[in-house]
């Protein structure tokens, strides 16, 4: 099965700082991966794909992410980070119709 | 858009009981997900319908879990005999017809269960 593993539980910035939340993945094939944001008592929103061509993938709210195949890696970037970035963040890889996710990252962005 | 939308957003009940949860996916999106997250994990993929018909299950969704969608648009999921164990947020999405799996999944706010 396709999976993703994001190995920190929480990551802590300051306001300003740049961040970044880890993904892995192991896939069989070319893999889909997904990036979404998840606020307090809320659904998932979505923030960036990467499907296929460039590895840079710019998405929603200035956050972009780096898909490295031979780190088998997909990291979440953002130059600047905000206080109101902090939220709980999933990585997910596709498998068939379903989208298998990590167990989340937590963001705290410090003042 | 108005978005992906689940009703209710909340439903405390006593185990044993039967419970029935409603999503409206976005219009004309003909994909629809439904997914289970309990606290601090990831949401787990429960089931998907392609309009109305569903065509894939996972091993989660056990004999006391049913979904429908009967006329293509909105779903449910209904749980039978509940346990204390249903106790999660239960994700609805919905998709866009697209090249299979690129199209991203859009969802709802959840339907917090709780089982006392």
């Amino acid at each position: 099965a396709q999976s993703v593993a994001q190995p920190e539980d929480q990551v802590n910035v300051a306001e300003g700082n740049p961040l970044t939340v880890k993904c892995t993945y192991s896939v069989s094939g070319n893999p889909y991966l997904f990036w979404y944001v998840q606020y307090p008592n809320r659904g998932l929103q979505f923030l960036l794909k990467y499907i296929t061509g460039d590895n840079l993938v710019k998405g929603s709210y200035g956050f972009e992410a780096e898909f490295n195949k031979s780190q088998t890696s997909f990291h979440l970037k953002k130059p600047s980070a905000l206080v109101s970035d902090s939220a709980l963040y999933f990585c997910a890889v596709r498998d068939k119709n379903a989208l298998n996710f990590g167990k989340g990252t937590s963001l705290l962005v410090t003042p | 858009d108005t978005g992906v939308s689940q009703d209710p957003r909340h439903k405390i009940t006593k185990r044993g009981q039967n419970v029935t949860f409603r999503c409206d996916p976005i219009s004309e999106h003909n994909r629809l997900y439904w997914y289970r997250q309990t606290l601090g994990q990831g949401p787990e993929f429960l089931t998907y319908f392609q309009n109305e018909a569903q065509l894939e299950k996972s091993r989660l969704l056990s004999d006391r879990f049913s979904a429908e969608r009967p006329k293509g648009s909105f779903s449910t999921l209904e749980i039978q005999r509940t346990e204390q164990g249903d106790s999660a947020m239960y994700l609805c999405a919905s998709s866009p017809k697209g090249q299979q799996g690129s199209e991203t999944q859009y969802f709802g706010p959840g339907t917090r269960l709780l089982v006392l």
